[in-house]
Order: C-alpha cells, then structure tokens, then sequence
C-alpha cells in the first residue's frame, strides 16, 4: 500500500514565525510532489510543486525535498493569518498509473495573530 | 489558467434517489478524477477516467458509476442515494507540470 504520511496537527504558530510542514512517503518510486492549501469548505488549490532534491522557493514558500529519506517539508515564512489552512501533500506512485496522485490527509495549520 | 467547474455547490437529496455530480474542464486534459473528502479520512478516490468512455475504479467505487462521453464533461452517479454518501464532492483534472487542478466541490447531504 503506497502511503503518504502528515501529522494531522494543529499546528500553532505567531504570525511572523516560519511554519514548518512535514510529510513522508512510502513508495521510494515517486517522482514528483505536490503541496496544496485547502481552506476550511473549498477545495485544494496548488500553491507548490518539486521534482528534483533540494530546495525550490516561490514567494514566502519554500519546497524540501529529499528522495533519500523519502520526505518532503513545506517552510511558510512570514506566516499571516491568512495562511491558516489544511496543507496536503502529495505524490505521484510510481507506475504513472494515468495521472494519478496519493495524498496524505492534511496538516492543519493555524497562525496566531 | 485551468478552470474546473461543478455544477453544483450545495445538493440535499433522499435516500434512494438517483444522483448526478457534473464536473467540466476547459483545459482538454485527458484525465478526470472524482474524489471525495471526508474528516479524518482525507480525498478518497472513487473513479477516474484517462480517454472518452474510458473509466478505472478507485478506492472506493461501490455505490458509485460513473460517464465520460466527451472528452471536457465526467460526471459522477449515485444509483441510489444513501446517508453514507453525504460528502464534499471534488473532481479534478490533471497537468503533468502543474498536478491536478480541482473543481470547487459539491456538498452533499443525503437524507
């Protein structure tokens, strides 16, 4: 079974302070991820994705990737208020079965004004 | 930018009606997915379809059929409505660069 992994949190930071989101993946094949921020009654929206190790930023927004160890963080820096949301990662399996993505259940985070 | 609509935001129905979830995109993306989210449970997904008239179950079909007949519009049918079924719908389709695009969700209550 192709897992992906994320603490369900909540996870509670000041605004101001970097946010630090974590997720694991079991199927070591994976070859690209996926970040979406989902706001409490709509759907997810894609705010980063990575296909290489290492780091890719965007914005406040930086994308950690380590194939090694099977893991994938997302760093908010600056957090606002507005960034409080439920974050999904998620990974292609391998096999490319037709598009299609695994996604851990979600990391909630709440930024404290 | 991708657009994925669904037709309907908020649906009540009763059980034992015969339910359609409409889902289009505008973006001539081959593969269409339907998904539903539940809390603690994550996105479960029911049925995807990667071609007109094709379509591969998921995780969790049972109670659920599903039509492709052009290649922009998938839509989800619930044979017979039942209370299990009250979710948030979401329907998806998918860039190989940019992963899946999602279409607003339809909130249904069965009751």
């Amino acid at each position: 079974q192709k897992e992906v992994e994320q603490n369900s949190g909540p996870l509670s930071v000041p605004e101001g302070a970097i946010a630090s989101l974590n997720c694991t993946y079991s199927d070591r094949g994976s070859q690209s991820f996926f970040w979406y921020r989902q706001y409490s009654g709509k759907s997810p929206e894609l705010i980063m994705f990575i296909y290489s190790n290492g780091d890719k930023e965007d914005g406040r927004f930086t994308a950690q990737l380590n194939k090694a160890s099977q893991y994938v963080s997302l760093l908010i820096r600056d957090s606002q208020p507005s960034d409080s949301a439920t974050y999904l990662c998620a990974v292609t399996p391998s096999g490319g079965s037709q598009g299609n993505l695994i996604f851990g259940k979600g990391t909630k985070l709440s930024v404290k004004p | 930018d991708v657009k994925v609509t669904q037709s309907s935001r908020y649906l009540v129905k009763r059980t034992g009606e015969k339910v359609f979830l409409e889902c289009v995109q505008d973006m001539d993306h081959e593969n269409m997915f339907w998904y539903r989210q539940d809390p603690g449970l994550g996105l479960r997904l029911i049925y995807f379809s990667y071609d007109v008239k094709m379509k591969e179950k998921g995780d969790i079909p049972e109670g659920y059929s599903v039509s492709r007949e052009k290649k922009e519009r998938f839509s989800l049918i619930l044979e017979s409505a039942s209370t299990n079924q009250t979710s948030m719908y979401l329907c998806a389709s998918i860039s190989r660069i940019y992963g899946y695009t999602f279409g607003s969700g339809t909130r249904l209550t069965v009751v």
